[in-house]
């Protein structure tokens, strides 16, 4: 019974592609988030949504897009990807912006 | 802004050691506070909080008390095990649609 769910795990790729990561939560949650976290484990938060509207947009490329179809998803699409988004990406969410329950991540590698 | 400074790492302790991960945080208002753990290759997930002065949380041995007067959630065990391996990340949120804040994390590493 997976709370919080991201694919793909791994995903490596070409500098200039497009790719998406997909999150799911079934804990009923309103809020939900994405992270990224850099190989010193710093973590930084990239976006959040509260019941499918924006709420939180930190200083982050336009090349990223987060969009959420429903309250249980929030995607993260990435265009032209450069070498500086190699990162550990999270997602997670929370019922009233307190704990926050997080994915596995999606461990992102541009070459 | 909001802030959370954690001293730094790696922390290398043996077992049965007892641990203190230092946390002083600046904020606006009466901030709630966390501390979060990772484990190698995971997510962060909850490991205690409080969300008013004096409150202490506590959760598997561990416990930090929200000091208002010194700014600081200081995390502490008496006796760690190797099993505790991990970062630990010290948080806050000042309430309403506010992110949460996390400090730059503390890697702990229990020889046997």
């Amino acid at each position: 019974d997976t709370a919080v769910s991201q694919t793909p795990k791994y995903l490596v790729t070409q500098m200039g592609n497009d790719k998406s990561i997909k999150c799911e939560q079934n804990l009923g949650h309103d809020t939900m988030y994405w992270y990224k976290q850099d190989s010193k484990k710093f973590l930084k938060i990239m976006f959040s949504y509260n019941n499918k509207e924006l709420i939180i947009n930190e200083t982050v490329p336009n090349r990223f897009s987060p969009k959420s179809p429903d309250k249980a998803h929030l995607n993260l699409h990435i265009n032209s990807l450069e070498l500086g988004d190699s990162a550990v990406y999270f997602c997670a969410s929370s019922k009233d912006q307190e704990t926050q329950y997080f994915g596995p991540g999606t461990r992102l590698l541009v070459l | 802004g909001d802030s959370v400074t954690q001293m730094e790492g790696p922390v290398t302790l043996s077992e049965e050691a007892f641990l203190t991960i230092n946390c002083t945080y600046t904020a606006t208002g009466y901030p709630s506070l966390f501390w979060y753990v990772q484990y190698p290759g995971e997510g962060l997930q909850l490991l205690l909080k409080a969300t008013k002065a004096d409150d202490k949380g506590s959760n598997k041995g561990f416990e930090a008390t929200y000091r208002k007067e010194t700014t600081s959630f200081h995390l502490e065990k008496g006796s760690v095990q190797v099993s505790d391996s991990a970062v630990y990340f010290c948080a806050l949120r000042s309430g309403g649609y506010q992110k949460v804040t996390f400090g730059t994390g503390t890697k702990l590493q229990v020889i046997p």
